[in-house]
């Protein structure tokens, strides 16, 4: 099973709107509505943003949200703020039973 | 609190074992389907290793196949990885995870370290 492709790095002012790009295959992302999205800081363990395309879990701001279209999942974080800067990873449910995880964006706050 | 509490990490020569755990405290652990997932230095998330609530279901990376065996004790709320046959491509932080629902991964422990080499 092949990684989903993310871009490497993002970049956004404190306020702007960034989006993640997410990209997969019919066997993975196109085929099923279980995209998942975690961020992470540096040193620390990855946090669930977002599952099932959209949902956000409990205590999670609504600044961030996420849409699949095709092949490709997004993630949006709107009105970024320094303590979004963090690596974010999708992961999808895929036909062999098993996840696939993407390569990773880091996002930077300037 | 809900708490996922890794151990078991160490240096280990290739070719060796190593047997991780992981502690759950918080939640229902008989309830929960639960997962490996590991992270190599300076790189990205990878899956690991799946295992059903009664430990009738399990599934492996075909990076791990054949050489990791992922279990649980429901009655101690514990998690564990058997890794024989370790290679310097497994040195990487190790997370327990608990699975909300087709590997969405909602409840992360903080992760022990495995490297290898001699």
């Amino acid at each position: 099973q092949s990684a989903l492709t993310q871009p490497a790095s993002v970049s956004g002012s404190p306020g702007q709107s960034i989006t993640i790009s997410c990209t997969g295959t019919s066997s993975d992302v196109g085929g099923y509505n279980h995209v998942s999205w975690y961020q992470q800081h540096p040193g620390k363990a990855p946090q669930l943003m977002i599952y099932a395309v959209s949902n956000r879990p409990s205590g999670v701001s609504n600044r961030y949200s996420g849409t699949k279209f095709g092949n490709t999942a997004s993630l949006t974080i709107s009105g970024l703020q320094a303590e979004d800067e963090a690596d974010y990873y999708c992961s999808s449910y895929a036909s062999s039973n098993t996840p696939v995880f993407g390569g990773g964006t880091k996002l930077t706050v300037l | 609190e809900v708490q996922l509490v890794e151990s078991g990490g160490g240096l280990v020569q290739p070719g060796g074992s190593l047997r991780l755990s992981c502690a759950v405290s918080g939640f229902t652990f008989i309830n929960s389907e639960m997962n490996w997932v590991r992270q190599a230095p300076g790189k990205g998330l990878e899956w690991v290793s799946y295992i059903s609530t009664s430990g009738s279901t399990i599934h492996y990376a075909d990076s791990v196949k054949g050489r990791f065996t992922i279990s649980r004790d429901n009655a101690k709320n514990s998690l564990y990885l058997q890794m024989n046959s370790l290679r310097a491509e497994d040195t990487a932080v190790y997370y327990c995870a608990r699975e909300l629902n087709y590997y969405t991964l909602d409840v992360w422990g903080k992760g022990t370290t495995v490297t290898v080499s001699s």
